[in-house]
């Protein structure tokens, strides 16, 4: 079975720009959860979806926002970029009633 | 508060030796717990779970200990390999919330 996959693998913005990231969740996994990892934060979540919903948020400004669509693959997107948003953006998905996450190997922001 | 942290950021042990890696968390609403390995370029890859009704469970040269008297985690990885170089996370889920609350990562080094 495939792994979670994440498009793309590495993307340079400038400030002022936005970006849109992709995940493809493992089969038969409906719920796609995203996280930001910096050296200096670790590991932070952004937000979950279920069911095209989003069901969980973190403390992350209004700039980041995600969707789910009805095969399950999830956009996560970040408006008017900021040096302070370069980072490892993490997707993961779950299969159905179980808390196990199985992330993607990330797409790396830099944000110049 | 949510917080999970760890107390060690850094470890090194000789190849074939034993490692443990502790992690304190302080939410004693979390009722499920998580290791990850992360290798450098890569994703987190899940390692071993516990569930807080359970003290401890093992798993092929890994095992997980669990005291909710004193909230400490930690992973015990027997008979050190190269391969087992990484950055170690410890996460919690906090019962109802599918979200991943995760501590800073301990890097542990496996020395020739």
């Amino acid at each position: 079975k495939a792994g979670v996959t994440q498009t793309p693998r590495y993307l340079i913005k400038t400030r002022g720009q936005q970006v849109t990231l992709s995940c493809s969740p493992i089969s038969g996994h409906r719920s796609v959860s995203w996280y930001q990892q910096t050296p200096g934060q670790g590991l932070q979540f952004l937000f979950e979806y279920f069911s095209e919903t989003q069901r969980n948020k973190g403390n992350f400004p209004g700039r980041f926002s995600g969707r789910q669509f009805s095969n399950s693959r999830s956009e996560m997107n970040v408006s008017t970029l900021e040096l302070g948003d370069s980072a490892l953006y993490l997707c993961a998905s779950s299969p159905p009633w179980s808390y196990e996450q199985y992330f993607g190997p990330g797409t790396r922001l830099t944000v110049t | 508060g949510e917080s999970v942290g760890l107390h060690l950021p850094t470890l090194s042990v000789q190849e074939g030796d034993n490692s443990i890696i502790n992690c304190a968390y302080s939410n004693s609403a979390s009722d499920y717990f998580i290791w990850y390995k992360q290798e450098s370029g890569k994703g987190p890859q899940f390692i071993i779970d516990i569930r807080s009704n359970m003290d401890k469970r093992q798993g092929q040269r890994v095992t997980v200990l669990l005291n909710k008297t004193v909230k400490h985690l930690s992973l015990q990885i027997a008979a050190t390999q190269p391969g087992d170089s990484a950055v170690y996370f410890c996460a919690e889920i906090i019962q109802g919330a599918q979200k991943l609350v995760f501590g800073q990562g301990t890097r542990l080094t496996i020395n020739p």
